[in-house]
């Protein structure tokens, strides 16, 4: 499988629950992203990660919880959420070096809704 | 504060030329993009300025103007499949990525 991949594409959750988003990329990049996209809002940057080491955190409210085990694989957990929190969460990843451009690639989204 | 601006929907005939521009206020640049995104389906990338001119790409070009904070994206011979949201980003000093909210292009038989 080539590109990013993005799982589950669809997920409702109450606001008790707990679960994970899962991103995968199979494009030897080194920087992966958690974006929050919302009807007619721009992309909200929610993290960044260098070589597995988490770069940014654009002020996310702790019931979102990232890691990134490797450069190729990274999550989102969630817990706790509130009903502001249904969106489509974008995982992407990029080359990221001397002479890159560095074009975001994105995975399909998780479309999440929160009850 | 960072801020780009772009409009939020535009209408175009098939066949014609259309302009989707994007203004920007950010802390430094380092580069500017252009992205396609269709309905349900994740953003692609179209296009890269970081430097003052034209950069063409079949039947899309894009241009930049630094002193003005400007870049628009050419669209010609439209095609219905070029109906979709068209996300304009720059990077900043800190070499993050402040995203406009996308222009809703439709095109029209």
């Amino acid at each position: 499988e080539t590109g990013v991949t993005q799982t589950p594409r669809h997920l409702v959750m109450g606001m008790t629950n707990k679960k994970s988003l899962k991103c995968e990329q199979h494009l030897g990049h080194n920087a992966m992203y958690w974006y929050k996209q919302s009807a007619k809002k721009p992309l909200e940057l929610m993290f960044v990660y260098n070589f597995k080491e988490q770069t940014e955190n654009n002020s996310v409210p702790s019931r979102f919880s990232p890691e990134c085990p490797n450069s190729s694989h990274l999550f989102l957990h969630l817990h706790t959420l509130q009903p502001e929190d249904s969106a489509l969460y974008l995982c992407a990843s990029s080359p990221h070096g001397a002479g890159e451009v560095g074009e975001q690639y994105f995975g399909p989204g998780t479309r999440l809704t929160v009850t | 504060g960072q801020n780009i601006d772009q409009p939020t929907e535009m209408t175009a005939t098939e066949g014609a030329i259309v302009q989707i521009n994007c203004t920007y206020q950010t802390s430094g640049f380092n580069g500017l993009f252009w992205y396609q995104q269709h309905a349900g389906e994740a953003p692609t990338f179209l296009s890269y300025n970081v430097l003052d001119g034209l950069e063409e790409k079949g039947r899309f070009s894009s241009f930049l103007s630094r002193s003005k904070g400007y870049s628009y994206l050419l669209l010609k011979e439209l095609q219905m499949k070029d109906s979709a949201s068209y996300l304009c980003a720059v990077r900043d000093s800190n070499y993050q990525l402040i995203w406009g909210a996308g222009t809703k292009l439709i095109i029209k038989p």
